[in-house]
């Protein structure tokens, strides 16, 4: 019940395609969702984040979709860029009292120029 | 502004040797975490503290430990380190916790021969 599964594994995308990456979770004491972005030899990065009271928030080319009734939310990368080419993983946390994110197991993005 | 620091960046270390990590949050952050990041199990939560206080603790060993100190800095210790201790460990800071959003630090890379 404290998974978040994340899809797909990798994916490759030609420049100023549209990327796509999903995540569930089953927890539905979760009611924070971040996004971090991770190049390599470098700690993970905050993208965007939302909270279960919205359906959707955008931040330049970056957008999150969130289904609260099917506890699936996903992150939308807008005209694909190679300096996007890194690893992304979703998470969730609880407001009240855990102080830890669970994370996905990762997205390798590869986007062609 | 200065991020988060860790300490040090790279380090060796022999089978049954303890090691210890260093992390300077970000000026005004008082809530630390840890993470162990590795190809099998992603981004694991070690523990997080506040206010010198620990208030969760991941599924880890006794042997993994830390703590933080009155200037908000932190701490990881591992003793009798072992071969699958070998990881990138992880520090992040937040203003309060996690629904603030956490800024990570670029790691510590681990190597137990």
């Amino acid at each position: 019940q404290q998974q978040v599964k994340q899809s797909p594994q990798s994916l490759i995308v030609q420049k100023g395609g549209i990327s796509i990456i999903n995540c569930a979770y089953e927890n539905t004491a979760f009611d924070y969702f971040p996004w971090y972005q991770q190049f390599p030899g470098k700690g993970p990065a905050l993208l965007i984040a939302i909270r279960p009271d919205v359906s959707e928030k955008k931040e330049g080319r970056f957008t999150i979709s969130f289904n609260k009734s099917a506890k699936q939310f996903s992150l939308h990368i807008m005209d694909s860029q190679p300096g996007d080419s890194a690893t992304y993983f979703c998470a969730a946390s609880e407001a009240s009292g855990t102080y830890k994110y669970i994370f996905g197991t990762g997205t390798r993005l590869k986007v062609l120029a | 502004k200065a991020g988060v620091t860790q300490t040090p960046r790279y380090l060796i270390k022999t089978r049954g040797q303890q090691v210890t990590l260093s992390c300077s949050p970000i000026s005004g952050h008082r809530s630390v975490s840890w993470y162990q990041q590795t190809p099998g199990q992603g981004l694991q939560f070690l523990f997080e503290y506040f206010s010198e206080t620990q208030r969760n603790k991941g599924n880890f060993p006794g042997r993994f430990s830390g703590r933080q100190f009155s200037n908000s800095r932190s701490e990881m210790n591992v003793s009798t380190l072992e071969l699958g201790d070998s990881a990138l460990y992880l520090c992040a800071s937040s203003i309060s916790g996690t629904e603030n959003g956490y800024t990570f630090g670029s790691g510590t890379r681990l190597t137990v021969v």
